[in-house]
């Protein structure tokens, strides 16, 4: 099955600066890499996603790039603001499988 | 919000019970997921329902069963309860199995005593 890793688990950045997070999957047919934000006290939400046939997709100021050769994912957040403190996790999945694979979780922080 | 309701929101209980979860998918979603959050485990798969039939199923102990309603709202049952078992309980759903984007309630937090 597939096996995704997440880095790092903990990341505190100052307010204003960027915060990048990353992942590796095992399955070279895995082809959707969707990203959650979880907040304290509620669900995973899916913030942005990316299929196999695009390298980066950006929505406002969070971006997500994909290498497949290497099969890592990155989530890129800019201009990082208090309410972006949460903890992400990213997944993968490939076509006729039925549950996501996910990372362990990164807990960011943003300092103003 | 992301249209996927699940109750009870908390649930306190003592060891050797049996309790449901409930959730209601998305309108539309004829496809349910359920996982369960521990401290230590991160979120593991747990079981999916499509349209009322058990499609996969991950980590789910025996002692755990699931089941989809022709409203195609879904509960979990959870019997025999230990001490582990304590955890947040996720309901996600998807428009179809094929169909990726799973969208998850807000979950149900158990506590067993």
């Amino acid at each position: 099955g597939e096996n995704v890793e997440q880095h790092p688990s903990t990341l505190s950045v100052q307010e204003g600066d960027s915060a990048v997070i990353k992942c590796t999957y095992s399955d070279s047919a895995s082809n959707y890499f969707p990203w959650y934000k979880q907040e304290l006290g509620k669900g995973p939400q899916l913030i942005i996603d990316i299929r196999s046939n695009v390298g980066e997709k950006k929505d406002q100021r969070i971006a997500v790039t994909l290498n497949k050769t290497a099969k890592h994912f990155s989530l890129h957040i800019t201009e990082t603001q208090p309410e972006d403190s949460a903890v992400y996790f990213c997944a993968a999945i490939r076509t006729g499988a039925n549950n996501l694979f996910f990372g362990t979780g990164t807990r960011l922080t943003v300092i103003p | 919000d992301s249209g996927v309701t699940q109750t009870p929101k908390h649930l306190i209980t003592a060891t050797g019970q049996r309790v449901t979860l409930r959730c209601s998918p998305r309108s539309g979603d004829l496809s349910v997921y359920w996982y369960q959050q521990s401290l230590d485990q991160g979120l593991q798969f747990l079981i999916q329902y499509y349209n009322g039939e058990e499609r996969a199923k991950g980590n789910i102990l025996e002692r755990f069963s699931a089941q989809q309603f022709p409203d195609l709202h879904s509960e979990l049952n959870l019997s025999s309860l230990e001490l582990g078992d304590s955890a947040l309980y996720f309901c996600a759903s998807s428009s179809a199995p094929g169909h990726n984007e799973q969208f998850f309630g807000p979950g149900t937090r158990l506590t067993v005593l």
